[in-house]
């Protein structure tokens, strides 16, 4: 099956600082990656949409100036947290997709903790 | 407006003991239906894509169906490893590409 990576697993930070993470298709090319948050005991709330090469499609409420997001390959796209506070503290999950219609397939998600 | 409803919100199992989750949903038209596993900690992991009313999808002791309006997972003699978070996500005609997500079950299996 389709694998995705994230790294880093897990990341603690100082509040102020900024935090990358990385997504990675390791066996298909991605023509769209998503990035979603996740709190405790809910579902998934998508951030942003990315397609390879283009700029990322924020959803409603989402700070784009906060969380930066890149898709400059078809296997990669990277979301920095920049100047992160503790309510920034959260489950980042991405996901990659090939098809329009076809399946997601997520990454095993990044655990941030801002101190 | 486009939406998905998942019930039950938790469920309890004796392992064993075979039982149904439902996803139902509201589009304009469907381009796809997409069951995931998570637990606790971990990322979505993709079980089953439906697209059409009548399909059905079988993996080990999961089978998925799908209707017009509703699509059920069928868990025959669960075991405690079954256990875990059962998402629904459904990819709709009205114009964008992104899942709309139900609230999810959550499925414990007491051995």
């Amino acid at each position: 099956g389709a694998v995705v990576s994230q790294h880093p697993s897990r990341v603690i930070c100082k509040s102020g600082t900024s935090v990358k993470i990385e997504c990675r298709s390791l066996d298909f090319q991605a023509t769209t990656m998503f990035w979603y948050r996740q709190f405790p005991k809910q579902s998934l709330m998508l951030m942003a949409t990315s397609n390879e090469g283009s700029k990322a499609t924020y959803e409603q409420g989402v700070e784009k100036d906060k969380f930066l997001i890149n898709h400059a390959s078809l296997t990669l796209s990277t979301l920095t947290v920049t100047s992160a506070h503790p309510e920034d503290s959260s489950f980042y999950i991405c996901s990659a997709r090939d098809l329009p219609d076809s399946e997601q397939f997520f990454g095993p998600g990044t655990r941030l903790t801002v101190l | 407006e486009d939406q998905v409803t998942q019930s039950p919100e938790a469920l309890r199992l004796q392992e064993g003991e075979s039982s149904s989750l439902n996803c139902s949903y509201t589009v304009s038209g469907l381009r796809g239906l997409f069951w995931y596993r998570q637990d606790p900690g971990k990322g979505p992991e993709f079980l089953f894509t439906l697209y059409s009313a009548g399909e059905e999808k079988e993996k080990e002791r999961l089978k998925a169906t799908l209707t017009k309006k509703e699509s059920f997972l069928h868990i025959t003699a669960p075991k405690p490893e079954d256990s875990a978070t059962y998402l629904c996500a459904v990819l709709s005609t009205s114009g964008t590409y992104k899942y709309i997500f139900g609230t999810g079950t959550r499925l414990k299996v007491l051995a």
